[in-house]
């Protein structure tokens, strides 16, 4: 089993539509958590850290679950903007980041 | 911008050949991390370097190896060269080892082995 494990996708959503992204994780001593954005051909970009109490960006509401080791992703009004890859990454404390395969959402016209 | 640029940003190689890919981290930052995405996947952790000394590795070959550098810049050396190494390789430099959650990407380079 990988170490975290993400909806296989792709998304295409409508402009305007709420979609969710689902993540787990293996690792029980994971500690921090995020979201990242990769533009295609690009590179990966934070797009928010995850906290245990959930926190809110704007249109984008991450939660965590560590009893059940789930993270999610709420996209709200999706704009044709939003079409990317989303990377659900974990981290032990002091050790390296491990990346989920990423979920990819269109957004479309 | 991240302030983390990586050369090249193109690379062809074939089979069995050798290849330095090479990092300068943003500025003040001490440590640097190398990973490899092949498409379709998420970014796969190689190695990590701190103060110039490997600190943590991923499932990689021994024929993956590195360094870092005084002034923190980084390479990656990949000797052997297989079709399956042809992927985005990724470096990310962050402030610090134990304390840092953020770690900024640089664009990559694109490797190609025919």
């Amino acid at each position: 089993r990988k170490e975290v494990e993400q909806d296989p996708g792709p998304f295409n959503v409508p402009e305007g539509a709420t979609v969710a992204f689902n993540c787990t994780y293996s690792n029980s001593a994971s500690q921090s958590f995020f979201w990242y954005r990769q533009d295609c051909r690009k590179e990966p970009k934070l797009l928010m850290s995850v906290y245990s109490s959930g926190n809110e960006d704007g249109r984008f509401t991450a939660q965590l679950n560590r009893a059940s080791q789930y993270i999610s992703l709420l996209i709200r009004d999706s704009k044709l903007s939003d079409s990317a890859t989303y990377l659900c990454v974990v981290r032990n404390y002091g050790q390296n980041f491990v990346f989920g395969p990423g979920t990819r959402l269109s957004v479309l016209p | 911008e991240t302030g983390v640029t990586q050369s090249p940003t193109h690379l062809i190689k074939t089979r069995g050949q050798q290849v330095t890919l090479r990092c300068s981290s943003q500025s003040g930052h001490n440590t640097v991390s190398w990973y490899q995405q092949a498409l379709g996947q998420g970014p796969q952790f190689i190695f990590q370097y701190y103060r110039e000394e490997e600190n943590g590795r991923g499932n990689f070959p021994p024929r993956f190896s590195g360094l870092q550098f005084p002034n923190y810049s980084s390479e990656l050396n990949v000797n052997a060269l297989e079709l399956d190494d042809s992927a985005l390789y990724l470096c990310a430099s962050s402030l610090d080892v134990i304390g840092a959650d953020t770690q900024y990407f640089g664009p990559g380079t694109r490797l190609t082995v025919l």
